[in-house]
């Protein structure tokens, strides 16, 4: 079991671009969840899915950012412009049962907005 | 949701045993208890978890109060690869998301 995969793990990009961060949950996992952790805010749910639909999406800050699961292998998370408060461990994980099932995390993508 | 209380940060050396504790004083009666650590550079990774009695398996020992105000995660023979921050996480049931506080930060010496 190769575990949640997340893809890159480092990404640096300048304020103003377009970041793609990807994730493949642990095949059978019916729950997918992007979190974001910050030293300011800690470790901050932002969308979760079911079935590759979105469930709740209240953590998402703004309008910049968007998640999107096309089918039960694949997620994505956007954010479109970037800014220089974007930069965070942007971590998936996911789970066979609901959120309050045990959640497998994947090693996070390490975003900096220059 | 119901809160939690830790310690922001608890030191051991390393093969004694490690007793972390939670105050959750207003737990409800569906609500588990859930643990999850996150070492350095990695994400979270699940502990245990428990509602009413304690519970046992190969990574730690769970240690649930009689009236469930507080609970104690027991590593029995701490290792330098068991610091890290300790997150202790209320869950009411089916659909209650997991809610992340600051935890509690445990080094483990030589």
């Amino acid at each position: 079991d190769a575990g949640v995969i997340q893809s890159p793990r480092h990404e640096v990009t300048e304020m103003g671009q377009e970041v793609t961060l990807r994730c493949k949950p642990i095949s059978g996992h019916d729950y997918l969840f992007w979190y974001r952790q910050t030293m300011m805010r800690g470790l901050e749910l932002l969308i979760y899915f079911n079935n590759n639909v979105p469930i709740d999406d209240s953590g998402m800050p703004e309008d910049r950012f968007s998640a999107k699961m096309p089918n039960a292998s694949f997620s994505t998370l956007k954010i479109q412009p970037s800014e220089p408060r974007d930069s965070a461990v942007y971590f998936c994980a996911s789970s066979l049962g609901g959120p309050q099932e045990t959640q497998y995390f994947g090693p996070g993508t390490r975003l900096l907005v220059l | 949701d119901a809160k939690t209380t830790q310690p922001n940060s608890m030191e051991s050396n390393e093969e004694e045993p490690v007793h972390l504790p939670c105050n959750h004083s207003t737990i409800s009666g569906t609500d588990y208890i859930h643990w999850y650590r996150q070492l350095p550079s990695q994400g979270p990774e699940y502990v245990i978890h428990g509602l009413t009695s304690n519970v046992n398996n190969r990574m730690a020992s769970l240690a649930i109060a009689e009236d469930r105000k507080s609970s104690t995660l027991i590593l029995h023979r701490a290792t330098l690869r068991d610091a890290a921050v300790y997150y202790c996480i209320l869950s009411g049931g089916w659909g209650d998301k997991l809610i992340f506080g600051t935890g509690t930060r445990l080094q483990v010496f030589p």
